[in-house]
This record gives structure tokens, sequence and C-alpha cells, in this order.
């Protein structure tokens, strides 16, 4: 079975400093697809940036940016210039591709971002 | 085009009633999803639906809860003689196909009183 791992409960950051979160998973899948997702105080789950697994390349979204090293089954997320806007629990999670598996999201277990202006 | 819609937002109930929960879809999404997050955790897969048919519910706890999505109508996900441990925020997501990412609703916290 697959797992997700977030080591990192609680993180802080200065405003307009860089963060990364870290994020390990197990699978003995080749293809995959793994999310961020945010969850602020009001509870939406707000996808973030998600990544292929038979992509090399990073995936980007402005300020967001994923560090995917499939070898080490890691997915690190990075926040660029962080804003206050950004404190809010972090999800990050696993979905098979393979052909037949449904479609459930595998999460961690989160990490709450506090931004400190 | 509107989101996920879930209702109620907040639900409070007495141990032994039934709670009902509802998701409506986004246009033109037939593939919908329930999890549930605990207070202090990660959402957790519970069943996975497409219109009338249940395709993965092994997240399901085996008895009190049901899902079903009708042809008709919003995906309901029923818990019947609630106890102080089905408290919980209840997440509804829909996809319109099997590998698009899923957006999610708002969630129904539920309330066990």
């Amino acid at each position: 079975a697959q797992t997700v791992t977030q080591s990192q409960p609680e993180m802080s950051v200065q405003e307009a400093e860089t963060v990364t979160l870290s994020c390990t998973y197990d699978t003995s899948e080749s293809d995959y697809y793994l999310f961020w997702y945010k969850q602020p105080p009001s509870r939406q789950m707000i996808l973030v940036i998600r990544q292929e697994a038979y992509k090399q390349q990073n995936a980007t979204e402005n300020r967001f940016s994923v560090n995917f090293q499939k070898a080490a089954k890691s997915f690190s997320l990075k926040i660029s210039d962080s804003q206050l806007g950004d404190a809010a629990m972090y999800f990050c999670a696993y979905r098979s591709a393979r052909g037949g598996a449904t479609n459930k999201l595998i999460f961690g277990t989160g990490t709450l971002l506090a931004v400190q202006p | 085009n509107a989101g996920v819609m879930q209702n109620p937002r907040h639900l409070v109930r007495r141990r032994g009633q039934e709670a009902r929960l509802r998701c409506s879809p986004m246009k033109g999404h037939s593939h919908v999803y329930w999890y549930r997050q605990l207070p202090e955790e990660g959402l957790k897969f519970m069943v996975y639906l497409q219109k009338e048919n249940i395709i993965d519910e092994s997240g399901m706890p085996k008895e009190r809860f049901s899902a079903e999505f009708p042809k008709e109508g919003p995906s309901i996900l029923r818990i019947q003689q609630v106890v102080r441990g089905d408290s919980a925020a209840y997440f509804c997501a829909s996809s319109p196909a099997l590998n698009q990412p899923q957006h999610f609703g708002d969630g129904t916290r539920l309330s066990i009183l």
C-alpha cells in the first residue's frame, strides 16, 4: 500500500523569505501523480501544484515550485517570497495512475505553516 | 462555473440520530469522492462513486455509513446512529474523468452532541 509522510508538523517563515516543506512517499508503482494542497483556516482544500511522475521537469506555479526526486521518493514544496496569505496547513498527496486504479488521493498528515510579518 | 457545493456547512446531531451530507459536483463532473478529516489529522479516503455506481468503498466503515450518487441530484453520504467518533469534517471532491485533478468542496463539519 502507498503511504505519504510529512515529517514537519509545523514550520515558520518570515514574510518575503523562502521556505521548503518536505514530503516523502512509498510506492511500488512507477506511474503516479503527486500533489500539494493548501488548507487555510477556512478549511477549503485548494490545489497548489501537481506533478506527474513520468515528467522529469519540476512543476512550477508562480511562487510555488517542487523538487521531485523520483528515486528518493521525495516531493518537497518550495514557497518563495512568502506572503501572509500563505499561512495554512499544507498537505502532500499521492494518486496512482495505474490503469484500473481508482482516483483516490492518499494524504500525508500535513505541515502547519506560519508566516511571520 | 460553480464549484463543488456541499451542504450543510455545519451539521449538529445527537448520538443515535442520522446525518445526511450532500454534495453537488461541478458541472460536467461525473466522478465523486468523499474524504473524512478527523481533528488534527489529514484527509482519509472513504468512497469513490460514478453516476449510480459505487466504484471503490474501501475506506468506508462497514457499518452505519453508506453513500449514493443517483442519476439525478447530489451525492449523499449517510451516517446512521451517529456516535461521538463520527465528529469530523467531511469533504467531497469531483473530477470530470478518472485521471483528472479533483476539485474539493468546502466540507461539512459534523458535530455529535
